[in-house]
């Protein structure tokens, strides 16, 4: 039982690049969350998904496209990267129900932009 | 918006001094949960405070919950090295997200 797991762990890319970072959960949980982590910013959400095949954004979503084709992975996109998103990226995955739904977060994704 | 506040920024410590983290919301959360982040690590779950007024305890950890579910506390009593990271609080506003606060990193003076 792995949890939660993201690929790839560091990525340095120059602006203008593409990328996409791969969040897989082996849980079978419904919830799905991409944040990205700044210093003194803390946590922020970019994009969420309540299940197969739905997404919503959240606080900051500008520069960024998500797509949930399969339960257990959540991808998150970046058409034309840009220094300003260089960041530390979570995934999380909760599952709704009555009592804890606490969200369980990968190992991180550090990408630079050049 | 729904925004979750979260004092001090930073907080450095004796070893075996108290340490307190407070978190403060504009509107009433259905519930709030803590998460600790050890450096270079990423966030992990400590608890999660549901009914108003509500107190628990985790050995040196205590969490509270105000009566207006507005507003949390995490209090640790004599910390020691393994204490030391980030702890956050999340708001949740019942919308199928938590909402962060800032975070509080303490560091400890052996």
């Amino acid at each position: 039982n792995a949890g939660v797991t993201q690929t790839p762990k560091f990525r340095v890319l120059k602006t203008g690049q593409s990328m996409t970072l791969l969040c897989a959960q082996d849980m079978n949980h419904e919830y799905m969350y991409w944040y990205r982590q700044d210093p003194g910013m803390g946590l922020r959400l970019i994009h969420y998904s309540v299940g197969e095949g739905t997404t919503a954004k959240g606080e900051v979503p500008d520069g960024y496209n998500v797509s949930r084709l399969k339960k257990q992975n959540f991808l998150l996109g970046l058409e034309s990267a840009a220094p300003s998103q260089t960041s530390v990226y979570f995934c999380a995955s909760s599952t709704p129900a009555v009592g804890v739904n606490e969200q369980f977060f990968g190992p991180g994704t550090r990408l630079t932009v050049l | 918006g729904q925004q979750v506040m979260q004092i001090p920024q930073y907080q450095h410590v004796q070893e075996g001094e108290d340490f307190t983290t407070y978190c403060n919301s504009s509107t009433t959360l259905s519930n709030i949960q803590w998460y600790k982040q050890r450096p270079g690590g990423h966030p992990v779950f400590l608890i999660q405070l549901v009914k108003s007024g509500e107190v628990k305890k985790q050995k040196r950890l205590t969490f509270q919950f105000g009566e207006a579910k507005k507003n949390s506390s995490l209090h640790i009593t004599a910390t020691q090295t393994t204490d030391v990271g980030t702890y956050f609080c999340a708001g949740d506003f019942g919308n199928e997200k938590l909402t962060f606060g800032t975070g509080t990193r303490l560091t400890i003076i052996p």
